[in-house]
C-alpha cells in the first residue's frame, strides 16, 4: 500500500513564525501535491512538485513556498504564518504528472491541522 | 479552471443506493473525474476513476453522461460506515499537465 506521512497532526504556532509541514512518500512517486482544506471551500491547491527540485504554482500560492530537495519528501513553508492560513493541511502523491489512467491516482497523508494565534 | 459543485449534504437508509452528483463544465473526452472519500481526522480516499461513460469497480460505479457537464457517483448499498464526506476532483488537460478542482464535498448520512 502506498503511504504518505506528514510530519505533525497537529501543529500549533503564533503569528510572524515560519512554519514548516513535511511529507514523505514511500512510493517512489514523481508527483507530490500540497492543499489546504477548510470548511465549505474543500480542497484547494496550493503547490505541486513533478520532480525533484521543480515546483509549480497551484490555485492559492501566495504565502507559502515550497522545497523538494528528495524525490521522497515534499515541504511546504509558511514564511511569516498569519491567522488565516489556519487551516488542515494536506499532501498527496501520483505516479503520473497527467494522473487519469486507470490506475493512477493520488493518494493523501493523514493531514496536519495547523493553528496560527 | 473548471467550477465544480455538488450537493452540501445527503441523508439516506442503510441498504439503499445512494447517488452524489457532481456537475461541472469544460470537460473533455479524455478528462478525469475521481471520486474521494473522506472520514474525519483522516485524508481523503480514492473510491473509483474515469473518464469513461461508465466506470466500476468493487464499491462503486461512476457514470458520466455524453454531454459531460456532470459526473454521478452510485453506492450500491450503504451502510452505516459509509457516512463521509464524498469529494469529487475533475483533472483537465493543460498542455502536458493538468488542472485539479476538487467540488466542495457532499456530507452522506446514513441512517439505520
Amino acid at each position: 500500500d502506498v503511504k504518505v506521512t506528514q510530519s505533525s497532526r497537529y501543529l500549533v504556532k503564533r503569528t510572524g513564525e515560519k512554519v514548516f509541514l513535511e511529507c514523505v512518500q514511500d512510493m517512489d512517486h514523481e508527483n507530490m501535491f500540497w492543499y489546504r482544506q477548510d470548511p465549505g471551500l474543500g480542497l484547494r491547491l496550493i503547490y505541486f512538485s513533478y520532480d525533484v527540485k521543480m515546483k509549480e504554482k497551484g490555485d492559492i500560492p501566495e504565502g507559502y513556498s515550497v522545497s523538494r530537495e528528495k524525490k521522497e519528501r515534499f515541504s511546504l513553508i509558511l514564511e511569516s504564518a498569519s491567522t488565516n492560513q489556519t487551516s488542515m493541511y494536506l499532501c498527496a502523491s501520483s505516479s503520473s504528472y497527467l494522473l487519469g489512467g486507470d490506475t493512477d491516482t493520488q493518494y493523501f497523508g493523514p493531514g496536519t491541522r495547523l493553528t496560527v494565534l | 479552471l473548471a467550477k465544480t459543485t455538488q450537493p452540501i449534504s445527503m441523508d439516506s437508509y442503510e441498504g439503499q443506493e445512494v447517488n452524489i452528483t457532481c456537475s461541472h463544465n469544460n470537460i473533455a473526452t479524455n478528462d478525469y473525474i475521481t471520486w474521494y472519500q473522506q472520514f474525519p481526522s483522516q485524508g481523503p480516499r480514492f473510491i473509483i476513476q474515469g473518464y469513461k461513460t461508465k466506470v466500476t469497480n468493487e464499491v462503486a460505479s461512476l457514470f458520466i453522461p455524453a454531454d459531460r457537464k456532470s459526473s454521478t457517483l452510485s453506492l450500491p448499498r450503504v451502510s452505516l460506515s459509509d457516512t463521509a464526506v464524498y469529494y469529487c476532483l475533475v483533472a483537465i488537460s493543460s498542455g502536458s499537465a493538468r488542472q485539479l478542482t476538487f467540488g466542495s464535498g457532499t456530507q452522506l448520512t446514513v441512517l439505520p
